[in-house]
C-alpha cells in the first residue's frame, strides 16, 4: 500500500461548479497535510496546509482532514479553467523530514 | 521570503557526461535540503536528503554514486548526475527546509523551480 493515495484522475468539471479531491494515507503517525497545486513542467506550489480534524478555509479552497479515516481532501469552489492543473497531496510525520506526495489528481475545469 | 533558486532550469546534454544541478536558499540557511525526481505523469519522488556539513542520506533505490549530493554550505546543495543516460532524463525538484517552521508550519519546506533534463 502507497503511503499517500489519490485518484489520478483526470477529473473534469463545468466552470463555477465544485471540485472535490481525495486523498488517502496510510500512517497514522502523520500529523501535518498539504495540498499543492503543480502546473505542467512547473514546481509543485502550496495551496493549504491542515493540522486538525475538521475543515480549513480559505477563499475558494477548502480543506478536510479526519484523522480516524485517515483521509484529507480539497473542495475547490466555483472552479475556474486556470485551475485546471495536477493537485498533490502530501503528508508530513515530522519536522524535518521529507514530503511525502501522492500521485497527484489532475483536475480539468472547462469553460 | 523564502525563495529557493534552482539552477539550471533546463539542460540538455549527450550520454555520458555529468550534469550538475544547484539548489541555493536565497534568504534564508537551510539545515536540510531535499531532492526529487519526476517521471512523467509520476509524483514527485524522494532521492536524497541533505544535510548541511553531512552525508546525504538516499532512498531505496538510489544509487548514491551515481546522485551526488553536497550540501557544503547552509545555503547550497548540489546534485550531480554523473554519467547520465537517457533513463536519468527528468524533472529534479530541490526543497529547502529552514528548521524553524516545525510540524505545524504552514509551509515546512520551499520548493525551487525544478530543472527539466534531457539526455540524448
Amino acid at each position: 500500500q502507497k503511503e499517500v493515495e489519490q485518484n489520478s484522475g483526470p477529473l473534469s468539471v463545468p466552470e463555477g461548479a465544485i471540485a472535490s479531491l481525495n486523498c488517502t494515507y496510510s500512517d497514522r503517525v502523520s500529523q501535518s497535510f498539504f495540498w499543492y497545486r503543480q502546473y505542467s513542467g512547473k514546481s509543485p506550489e502550496l495551496i493549504m496546509s491542515i493540522y486538525s480534524n475538521g475543515d480549513k478555509e480559505d477563499g475558494r479552497f477548502t480543506a478536510q482532514l479526519n484523522k480516524a479515516s485517515q483521509y484529507v481532501s480539497l473542495l475547490i469552489r466555483d472552479s475556474q479553467p486556470s485551475d485546471s492543473a495536477t493537485y498533490l497531496c502530501a503528508v508530513l510525520r515530522q519536522a524535518g523530514t521529507a514530503l511525502i506526495f501522492g500521485k497527484g489528481t489532475t483536475l480539468s475545469v472547462s469553460s | 521570503g523564502a525563495v529557493v533558486s534552482q539552477h539550471p532550469s533546463w539542460v540538455i546534454c549527450k550520454s555520458g557526461t555529468s550534469v550538475k544541478i544547484e539548489c541555493r536558499s536565497l534568504d534564508f540557511q537551510a539545515t536540510t535540503m531535499f531532492w526529487y525526481r519526476q517521471f512523467p505523469k509520476q509524483s514527485l519522488m524522494l532521492m536524497a536528503t541533505s544535510n548541511e556539513g553531512s552525508k546525504a542520506t538516499y532512498e531505496q533505490g538510489v544509487e548514491k554514486d551515481k546522485f551526488l549530493i553536497n550540501h557544503a554550505s547552509l545555503t547550497l546543495s548540489t546534485l550531480t548526475v554523473t554519467s547520465a543516460h537517457p533513463e536519468d532524463s527528468s524533472f529534479y525538484i530541490c526543497s529547502a527546509d529552514s528548521g524553524t517552521g516545525g510540524l505545524w508550519s504552514n509551509q515546512p519546506q520551499h520548493f525551487g523551480d525544478g530543472t527539466r533534463l534531457s539526455i540524448l
